[in-house]
């Protein structure tokens, strides 16, 4: 089956950090990746996303590029600020008639000033 | 740019009795989903809904839920009988490609 395994948190950085969270997953089949994120009391918005290997997806100062040689799909940011505490999925779906997605726990991120 | 919505965004209802959430997908999307997030946990996949049937359902799933698409806008969920652990966030997508879009998720508190 499908499954992502994620950094469980919470992670606390001082802003202007430097953030990894790490993502690692199994698939039947070629997965597409996905970074969603949560603000506090609010619902899941795409945060970034990459279909193939070696793609980089890439949103809002975050990175993460899709590995497959070692099924990982990071997510990074140089700098962090205090508006990026939230808690952040990772997730995959695999290419078919629907797009059921699986996600990881969630990693809460928290910056602090 | 198009979004998922949902009504209503909180719900407080006493165990046992009947809940329906709504959900509006996206106007030319054809898969519909449900998900449930239990407060602290992880996001999980409940139903998958094309061409007016069940896709894929998960063992969380049970007959107390079930699914319509009662008219060409809205994409329902009832849970029949609410249990104390029905409480959760409740959020559709819906998808024509590899991105899934949700919606900003019904929270349902079963008192």
């Amino acid at each position: 089956g499908n499954s992502v395994t994620q950094m469980e948190g919470p992670v606390t950085l001082s802003e202007e950090a430097f953030l990894t969270i790490n993502c690692t997953y199994t698939a039947t089949g070629y997965p597409s990746l996905f970074w969603y994120v949560q603000y506090p009391g609010e619902g899941l918005q795409l945060l970034l996303k990459a279909t193939k290997a070696d793609d980089k997806g890439s949103n809002k100062g975050f990175e993460a590029t899709y590995r497959k040689e070692t099924t990982s799909f990071h997510l990074e940011k140089g700098s962090v600020q205090v508006s990026d505490s939230a808690v952040y999925f990772c997730a995959l779906s695999v290419t078919g008639g629907y797009q059921k997605v699986t996600f990881g726990i969630g990693t809460k991120l928290q910056v602090i000033p | 740019e198009p979004e998922v919505t949902q009504t209503p965004s909180h719900q407080v209802t006493q165990m046992g009795q009947e809940v329906i959430l709504r959900c509006v997908p996206i106007s030319n999307h054809l898969y519909f989903y449900w998900y449930r997030q239990i407060l602290g946990q992880k996001v999980e996949f409940l139903v998958s809904f094309y061409n007016n049937e069940i896709s894929e359902k998960s063992e969380i799933f049970d007959d107390q839920f079930s699914v319509e698409r009662p008219d060409g806008s809205n994409f329902t969920l009832k849970i029949r009988s609410t249990k104390l652990e029905d409480s959760a966030m409740y959020f559709c997508a819906s998808t024509q490609g590899p991105e899934a879009f949700f919606g900003q998720g019904t929270r349902l508190t079963v008192v």
